[in-house]
């Protein structure tokens, strides 16, 4: 079985400063592999995806994720942290050419200081 | 396209009332989700149809839970009689494909008394 796991639940950073969130997953094939951003009291909000090809995907609102079949990873990075990107981020993880659906990590919330 | 459309927004009831959640996919999509979101169990994959036919109910938690898609465009989700553990945030999300990007509706929060 497919899973997922944010090992950040809670990541507190510097407006202006660098971010990265974890995402490890477990799946024995080539994953889709999402992340999505929820604001508070809000649905959730797709950042960026990947399926294939270049490893390096770029999302919106200046995110990019590295996919690395070495490590499992795919960890979420922007160069530099607004205060409106505060919210919670959900890595997600699909199998492909199966009939499975997306398995959810459990997020990580984001807080953004002045 | 207005994007995945729920209602209510909000929902308080008492425990033993009848509750039913609504949910609009994106025109043309032919798979529709109903997840549930809480803080100790995330966010859950309830059941999910293709072409308005259910194909995978195994995480509907009992059988209080119904879910329903009469036709492509409309699809509900019913718990009957609702207890207050059911309280929690319920979203639909839609996608022309099952393994393609699912858009999420805005959810619905639901309060049970």
């Amino acid at each position: 079985a497919q899973s997922v796991t944010q090992p950040d639940i809670h990541i507190t950073v510097s407006e202006g400063a660098s971010l990265e969130l974890r995402c490890n997953y477990s799946y024995g094939a080539t994953p889709y592999l999402f992340w999505y951003v929820q604001s508070p009291g809000q649905g959730l909000q797709l950042l960026l995806k990947y399926f294939s090809g270049d490893t390096l995907v770029q999302g919106i609102k200046g995110f990019e994720a590295e996919f690395k079949r070495s490590q499992s990873s795919f960890n979420l990075r922007k160069p530099s942290v607004h205060w409106s990107d505060a919210a919670e981020y959900f890595c997600a993880v699909g199998a492909a050419g199966s009939a499975r659906q997306l398995t959810f990590g459990s997020g990580t919330q984001l807080t953004v200081l002045p | 396209d207005a994007g995945v459309i729920q209602s209510p927004r909000h929902e308080v009831t008492e425990m033993g009332q009848e509750v039913t959640l609504r949910c609009k996919p994106i025109s043309g999509h032919d798979y529709l989700f109903w997840y549930r979101q809480t803080m100790m169990r995330g966010l859950e994959l309830l059941i999910y149809f293709n072409n308005n036919v259910p194909i995978d109910d195994s995480g509907m938690p009992e059988d209080r839970f119904s879910a329903k898609m009469p036709n492509a465009s409309f699809s509900t989700l019913k718990i009957q009689p609702s207890e207050p553990r059911d309280s929690a945030v319920y979203f639909c999300a839609s996608s022309p494909g099952l393994q393609e990007t699912q858009y999420f509706g805005p959810g619905t929060r639901l309060l049970v008394l």
